[in-house]
């Protein structure tokens, strides 16, 4: 159980475009969930947290207009990268949680954002 | 402030021998605690957490941790290591409000023939 799903795994565009990148959770409600960027071997840096039907909370430094989040239903959020450059190019990973503090995070297997 | 620690940024251990991975946390209350572990490329997959109760907890794929309050620490362990264990894996803290989690640095694993 407390499966998560990610898509595209992979993405190669232009520069200037909008790409968007969609979490779901499968078997379970996610009241909550999370986007992070993570660079070539460091850890995760937490973009921001999306709960359902509500705004999105960036964390300091993250560009609200630049990282568009959508979190709409129960079981999907969406990440639109608006007007890509080849700075934004990264692996951007989604998280989902059942919302109650102590509840782990489960995890998609990533995107891969290539912007040329 | 609220950090998690990974003082090993790599581990080279032979196939078969034992593993210890340490994190060491910093936070007010007490912790919910999690590890993961990620193959390259890929996401975050849960091996354990410890909300409660007994510190010693058993995840998946053999692993295990245990809580120690007095030194602030969660360290993870498995007897015998495989090679399909090489990995990255994160440890990380949750918050007692909200979800949000602090993750470490995360530690590097080798395994050798």
């Amino acid at each position: 159980g407390a499966v998560v799903s990610q898509h595209p795994s992979w993405v190669i565009c232009k520069s200037g475009t909008s790409v968007k990148i969609e979490c779901r959770s499968l078997d379970f409600q996610a009241t909550t969930m999370f986007w992070y960027r993570q660079f070539p071997k460091q850890s995760l840096m937490l973009m921001a947290t999306s709960n359902e039907g509500s705004k999105a909370t960036y964390e300091q430094g993250v560009e609200k207009d630049k990282f568009l989040i959508n979190h709409a239903s129960l079981t999907l959020s969406t990440l639109t990268v608006t007007s890509a450059h080849p700075e934004d190019s990264s692996f951007y990973i989604c998280s989902a949680s059942q919302g109650s503090p102590g509840q782990p995070q489960h995890f998609g297997d990533g995107t891969r954002l290539s912007i040329l | 402030a609220q950090s998690v620690t990974q003082p090993d940024i790599h581990i080279t251990v032979s196939e078969g021998a034992s593993l210890e991975l340490r994190c060491n946390y910093s936070y007010g209350a007490t912790p919910y605690l999690f590890w993961y572990v990620q193959s390259p490329g890929q996401g975050l997959q849960l091996l354990l957490k410890y909300f409660s109760g007994d510190t010693l907890v058993q995840g998946i794929k053999g692993f295990e941790a245990e809580f120690k309050r007095s030194q602030s620490s969660f360290n993870l362990r498995k007897p015998s290591v495989h090679w399909s264990d090489a990995a990255e894996y994160f440890c990380a803290v949750g918050r007692n409000t909200g979800n949000q989690f602090y993750f470490g640095t995360g530690t590097s694993l080798t395994v050798i023939p």
